[in-house]
């Protein structure tokens, strides 16, 4: 089965500076999808960033990038410039089409505060 | 496009009770998905369905059933509600391997 985990339960940055959350995952598939979700105080799931395993290039959305790193089995978000509301939970989720399900496995979160 | 929704928002149970949670999409997606988020955790699945008419297991489905009648909507069943089962629950439609869109999520206390 796969898993996935966020080694980093709370993080604080200040505002305008960048912050890194970091994600490992265990898979012995070789295509599939990661994707970072935002959940703030609202409980809405947000999809920040998607990557695809076959695509060497780092996904990248304004602000949001990743470093995806195949063989280590890592994908870490950078937010950059970071703002009062990109506080919130992230969480990180694996895909594939084992059992033709789709179904996103998740982490346990990381919690980002802001400091003004 | 109102995407997904679920009804109620909000629900408190007693122990043994029973409910339905109603998830619909507009958005003519096949994949369906109902998760629980519990504190500390991230979401875990309950069960999905890949089309109108189908039904699977997910990680964690004891004390659950669902039903896919129409292809936008998807319901969750608790039979005999127990307090392990107070959570927030999460419903989430797709075209895979496109994303997953999340509804509001339902918090649900069970007595």
């Amino acid at each position: 089965a796969q898993t996935v985990t966020q080694s980093q339960p709370e993080m604080s940055v200040q505002e305008a500076e960048t912050v890194t959350l970091s994600c490992t995952y265990d898979t012995s598939e070789s295509d599939y999808y990661l994707f970072w979700y935002k959940q703030p105080p609202s409980r809405q799931m947000i999809l920040v960033i998607r990557q695809e395993a076959y695509k060497q290039q780092n996904a990248t959305e304004n602000r949001f990038s990743v470093n995806f790193q195949k063989a280590a089995k890592s994908f870490s978000l950078k937010i950059s410039d970071s703002q009062l509301g990109d506080a919130a939970m992230y969480f990180c989720a694996y895909s594939n089409s084992g059992a033709g399900s789709y179904q996103l496995t998740f982490g346990k979160g990381t919690k980002l505060s802001v400091i003004p | 496009n109102a995407g997904v929704t679920q009804t109620p928002k909000f629900r408190v149970l007693k122990t043994g009770q029973s409910m339905t949670l109603l998830c619909a999409q507009d958005m003519n997606h096949e994949y369906m998905y109902w998760y629980r988020q519990d504190p500390g955790m991230g979401l875990r699945l309950i069960h999905y369905s890949v089309g109108e008419g189908t039904t699977a297991k997910g990680e964690v489905p004891d004390g659950y059933n669902v039903s896919r009648l129409k292809k936008q909507n998807f319901l969750l069943g608790l039979e005999s509600a127990a307090p392990s089962q107070t959570s927030v629950y999460f419903c989430a439609s797709s075209y895979p391997p496109g994303e997953q869109f999340f509804g509001p999520g339902t918090r649900l206390t069970v007595l």
